[in-house]
């Protein structure tokens, strides 16, 4: 079974901080995929990033960088300089495909909801 | 290119009405997830399709959910009777088959569709 977990169920920071969300997850495959969904008050998912096992370079997109550590099993979403349209829920979601059509379903932690005050 | 269509995107209904939500995925998807989100429970897998076939309805809560996939562009999530416990906003989401070398590829959601049922 996966599981991912999400222990921040809410942050609060003010404009231009840096803030780490932390994910953890759980499986016993080798082979599996992380994500990161933001889901921004207007409801709809938004997807930011997916990083494969085989891979533990981190990456770095504008503001956002991500931390894949798996010795520790965490895939951690770091923003810096945040702003007020960062005030969202973010998801971090496990993949671990199965068998030959591989299952593709995503499991999902139970979010972290990001205020960023002015 | 347009992203994952859903409708209605707001549905209030009776308790024992039956209700039917509507998906059009990405052109040229051909995995199809249907999504609940709840403050309980977060967001679970409901049922998933790989080229119009059914893979995994294990998520799905009973036999009053039935879900379709008649062609590659259209998808209906059926809840009859409606109760007020499923109340909830429900997503779809579509991706790709993985290339070689890979086996998973990230989901693009839909907008939800909030479903009242009282």
């Amino acid at each position: 079974a996966q599981k991912v977990t999400q222990a921040q169920t809410e942050i609060s920071v003010v404009e231009k901080e840096d803030v780490t969300l932390d994910c953890v997850y759980e499986t016993r495959d080798t082979t599996y995929y992380l994500f990161w969904y933001k889901q921004p008050p207007s409801g709809e998912l938004v997807f930011l990033i997916r990083r494969n096992s085989f891979d533990e370079q981190n990456e770095i997109s504008g503001r956002y960088s991500w931390n894949f550590q798996k010795s520790t099993s965490s895939f951690n979403f770091t923003i810096t300089a945040s702003q007020v349209v960062d005030s969202a829920v973010y998801f971090c979601a496990l993949s671990v495909p199965q068998g030959a059509t591989g299952r593709r379903a995503l499991t999902f932690g139970s979010g972290t909801r990001l205020q960023v005050q002015p | 290119d347009a992203g994952v269509i859903q409708s209605p995107r707001h549905e209030v209904t009776e308790m024992g009405q039956e209700v039917t939500l509507r998906c059009k995925p990405i052109s040229g998807h051909d995995y199809l997830f249907w999504y609940r989100q709840t403050m309980m429970r977060g967001l679970e897998l409901l049922i998933y399709f790989n080229n119009n076939v059914p893979i995994d309805d294990s998520g799905m809560p009973e036999d009053r959910f039935s879900a379709k996939m008649p062609n590659a562009s259209f998808s209906t999530l059926k809840i009859q009777p409606s109760e007020p416990r499923d109340s909830a906003v429900y997503f779809c989401a579509s991706s790709l088959s993985p290339k070689s070398g890979g086996l998973a590829y990230e989901q693009y959601f839909g907008p939800g569709t909030r479903l009242t049922v009282t």
